[in-house]
């Protein structure tokens, strides 16, 4: 079953504009990840933000974490056309000896140029 | 360095055939993945090897065998394949059990027919 849920499913903006997707889960994590998705690619990891933390940067990323709503999002400044992707979000969970990483159904974001 | 190679890149097969996917990671990393990824469901794991010599379930186990040939290298089998599994197949790999980054192949696009 899907841990994390993307939100919105499909975006498009215009080249320049901030480009905002969200990440819903439902039990504790240890770790939030992003990753990204090129037509006809593998995912390449994008950052990592830990339970522990509330905000994370990356050049043009920026990634929050709100443990309280169970939410993440990840914001892209200055959107380029090469940006244009699936965004994934995966929810890291450690319980005992078990460690668990569940990937959602990602946010299809294209910027038109 | 290649990273994870995965082969081939494109199959088709008829019901009822048997294949092997083959994958070679040339990080040292302990741990391989294999996913599957079908339109708007995201990735769903269908076996890991946590490090060499040990296997198990994911979420999708059914259908599919895997092998842990050696640190390298980690096929996944189709012995009776059904159209219920056309899908992209990706192997991944990390240094640790779903560990902070995994780094993924370029998927094997799989039709049975």
């Amino acid at each position: 079953s899907q841990q994390g849920e993307e939100d919105p499913q499909a975006l498009s903006i215009q080249e320049g504009e901030n480009a905002t997707m969200n990440c819903s889960y439902k039990t504790s994590i240890n770790n939030l990840q992003w990753y990204r998705q090129n037509s006809g690619r593998g995912l390449v990891h994008l950052i990592l933000i830990r339970s522990n933390e509330r905000e994370k940067h990356s050049g043009r990323l920026r990634v929050t974490l709100d443990t309280s709503k169970k939410s993440s999002s990840l914001l892209i400044t200055a959107s380029r056309a090469a940006d244009t992707a699936s965004y994934f979000c995966a929810t890291g969970e450690v319980s005992g000896s078990a460690r668990q990483l569940t990937f959602g159904s990602g946010t299809q974001l294209t910027v038109l140029p | 360095n290649a990273g994870v190679t995965q082969t081939p890149k494109f199959q088709v097969l008829k019901t009822g055939q048997s294949m092997t996917l083959q994958c070679a990671q040339d990080m040292n990393h302990n741990s391989m993945y294999w996913y599957r990824q079908d339109p708007g469901m995201g990735l769903r794991l269908i076996y890991y090897s946590a490090s060499e010599g040990t296997t198990d379930k994911g979420e999708v186990p059914n259908g599919y065998n895997v092998s842990r040939l050696n640190k390298r290298e980690f096929s996944l089998r189709l012995e009776s394949a059904a159209p219920s599994q056309t899908s992209v197949y990706f192997c991944a790999s990390s240094l640790v059990l779903f560990g902070n980054t995994i780094y993924f192949g370029e998927g094997s696009w799989l039709t049975v027919v």
